[in-house]
């Protein structure tokens, strides 16, 4: 079946910092997801990207479909301690009853 | 205007015994699907539902689960004679429509099997 690689598996952040994150797949996917999880809760939508090379903000996020198609990336600029929490890309290929998610990526505040 | 809802948030089972979850989807939404995410995992589509019928089960469990989406009522997802390996968060999420349309997300049911 599809797979989403998304990296970082962790990253801390100061506030004020840049974060990067990308999800890679090894198939074609059609639409391109990116939420986030507090613990204890369901997943967050924050961007939604429907078409190849979009490049698309909601606030401090930006998000781009990759135009190959097969990867999308996430980025948050000047962190602030409420991102902290987990980020899922999540991919919607043929079947677009399904959303196949990437493993996550936790963002973790510097001690 | 209230989101997808699931309950109970929180479910213990000892071994054997019966799980039911219950999800209600957003207001006008026909369109339900059910996700399990493992600790320190993404999540895992299990079976898509639109009301009184099963449309997409290909990530079911061939054994013991079992979904429905009654014409009234909740969505209800069943686990007969849980095991330990069932312990994970079940999410249910809801679109209006099929496909192309965002799924709204409900905040989960954890379900402990001791």
């Amino acid at each position: 079946g599809q797979q989403l690689n998304q990296s970082p598996q962790s990253m801390f952040i100061q506030e004020g910092e840049d974060v990067s994150m990308n999800c890679t797949s090894s198939s074609i996917f059609n639409t391109w997801l990116w939420y986030k999880q507090d613990p204890g809760e369901g997943p967050v939508l924050l961007i939604a990207l429907y078409k190849a090379g979009e490049l698309t903000s909601n606030g401090r996020l930006t998000a781009q479909f990759g135009t190959t198609r097969k990867d999308s990336f996430l980025n948050i600029s000047a962190s602030i301690p409420s991102d902290v929490g987990i980020y899922f890309c999540a991919g919607q290929g043929a079947a677009v009853n399904k959303l196949t998610f990437g493993g996550g990526t936790r963002v973790l505040v510097k001690p | 205007n209230a989101g997808v809802m699931q309950n109970p948030r929180h479910l213990v089972r000892r071994r054997g015994q019966e799980a039911r979850l219950r999800c209600s989807p957003m207001k006008g939404h026909s369109h339900v699907y059910w996700y399990r995410q493992l600790p320190e995992e993404g999540l895992k589509f299990m079976v898509y539902l639109q009301k009184e019928n099963i449309i997409d089960e290909s990530g079911m469990p061939k054994e013991r689960f079992s979904a429905e989406f009654p014409k009234e009522g909740p969505s209800i997802l069943r686990i007969q004679q849980v095991v330990r390996g069932d312990s994970a968060a079940y999410f249910c999420a809801s679109s209006p429509l099929q496909g192309g349309e965002t799924q709204y997300f409900g905040p989960g049911t954890r379900l402990l099997v001791l």
